[in-house]
């Protein structure tokens, strides 16, 4: 069975710019969560989805957004990038229809460069 | 009340011996507790994970030891590995009836099994 895939795997973009971020979760997962990985922060919730809706998000500014897919792909987009915004970005499925137990199956993250 | 505090930072042991990484935490809707470990370049996978109504739970070399009353929960590594060698990052999410489906994460440890 194929895991978390996310696309792409390394970027680089300069400040102002927008990114898109894309996570294909495991066949038949439904939740699909966002987590910004920082030296500094550590992992931090951004936001999660299910069955296209968004259940929760974190405390990040609006330029953080993000959707879902009926076929449960998910899409993150930050606008007008921050130096800060450097982050590895890591995605997560999982199986259940509820609140996720913490039993979450993670990509191996986006690695975002802002210059 | 939402933090999870890990500690250490960081803990080099010999092979063969224990590595211990304790965490602490304050808000008593958690519900659920999961460690997770992540190699250089991959995302974080789930190592094994405990619920409150059990003081301890064991799985191979590592056992989670659950303090309800201290608020605190430990990994152990019994006969660590160099393999071993990841940072190891301990989790917190509330129960069903909360709406956050979110995972709360500790600050990590990198662990160095020197061989």
């Amino acid at each position: 069975k194929a895991g978390v895939t996310q696309t792409p795997r390394y970027l680089i973009k300069t400040r102002g710019q927008q990114v898109t971020l894309s996570c294909s979760p495991i066949s038949g997962h439904r939740s699909v969560s966002w987590y910004q990985q920082t030296p500094g922060q550590g992992l931090q919730f951004l936001f999660e989805y299910f069955s296209e809706t968004q259940r929760n998000k974190g405390n990040f500014p609006g330029r953080f957004s993000g959707r879902q897919f009926s076929n449960s792909r998910s899409e993150m987009n930050v606008s007008t990038l921050e130096l800060g915004d450097s982050a590895l970005y890591l995605c997560a499925s999982s199986l259940e229809a509820a609140v996720p137990t913490g039993e979450l199956f993670f990509g191996e993250g986006s690695r975002l460069t802002v210059l | 009340q939402q933090q999870v505090k890990q500690s250490p930072q960081s803990l080099i042991v010999q092979k063969g011996g224990i590595s211990i990484i304790n965490c602490a935490y304050e808000n008593t809707a958690f519900d659920y507790f999961p460690w997770y470990q992540q190699f250089p370049g991959k995302g974080p996978a789930l190592l094994i994970a405990i619920r409150p109504d059990v003081s301890e739970k064991k799985e191979g070399r590592f056992t989670i030891s659950f303090n309800k009353s201290a608020k605190q929960f430990s990994l152990h590594i019994m006969d660590s590995q160099p393999g071993d060698s990841a940072t190891y990052f301990c989790a917190a999410s509330k129960g069903p009836l909360d709406s956050s489906y979110k995972l709360i994460f500790g600050s990590g440890t990198r662990l160095l099994v020197r061989p």
